[in-house]
């Protein structure tokens, strides 16, 4: 596609159930990343797929979060049983190669009621 | 660990007139890349500017401009005849080797008309 494209846009979810969230990656970036955004804050890193690499799962807060990646295309984020605390915009990025330029997508805006 | 300082929560600057953001890094790399991203209120990050370290020369694009000083670890943002559109919050970022990018907390620029 054109640009990362992130699904959905908005998720509204209560406390204690699972969450699925999408990331499309731009064809052909066999780097893909997952950042969180709290509200008012930075990025934090969560975790990053780089080929057919092991990824990168430094940045995952608690075993309650995974993620997975088919090849070098789609990735899924899985929130286990969330928690209130896991009410941010989760943003997801690719690039061609590490330390190039990230492309953004427009993030999901995750609410745990 | 690598970590980016940006010390300047909030700034503002007239429209038409010239702002600098500061960044500082940490950092026992001596070859890596520097980002600065803009992320306006739709959510998604914009690459602004990226600059090189083995490279002297400050990088530039249009009004955007680094003043990146090696020694000190210091990589500072300048935006020249601030227009209302560069109203956004604005990220340094720093990769580590083959580590994902790590984001500053952001400044929050704010254009006045």
């Amino acid at each position: 596609g054109a640009g990362v494209s992130q699904s959905p846009s908005n998720k509204v979810t209560e406390k204690g159930k699972d969450v699925e969230l999408r990331c499309d990656p731009i064809s052909g970036h066999t780097a893909l990343y997952w950042y969180r955004q709290r509200l008012g804050q930075g990025l934090e890193f969560l975790i990053y797929f780089q080929g057919n690499s092991a990824p990168d799962k430094s940045g995952l807060p608690s075993d309650r979060f995974s993620a997975e990646r088919t090849g070098e295309s789609v990735s899924t984020l899985t929130i286990q049983r969330t928690q209130q605390e896991d009410s941010a915009v989760y943003l997801c990025a690719s690039s061609s190669s590490t330390n190039e330029k990230l492309f953004f997508g427009s993030g999901t805006q995750l609410s745990v009621l | 660990a690598q970590t980016v300082t940006q010390s300047q929560p909030e700034m503002s600057v007239q429209e038409a007139e010239t702002v600098t953001l500061s960044c500082t890094y940490d950092t026992s790399e001596s070859d890596y890349y520097l980002f600065w991203y803009k992320q306006p209120p739709s959510r998604q990050m914009i690459l602004v500017i990226r600059q090189e370290a083995y490279k002297q020369q400050n990088a530039t694009e249009n009004r955007f401009s680094v003043n990146f000083q090696k020694a000190a670890k210091s990589f500072s943002l300048k935006i020249s005849d601030s227009q209302l559109g560069d109203a956004a919050m604005y990220f340094c970022a720093y990769p580590s080797g083959n580590t994902p990018l790590v984001f500053g907390k952001g400044t929050r620029l704010s254009v006045i008309a």
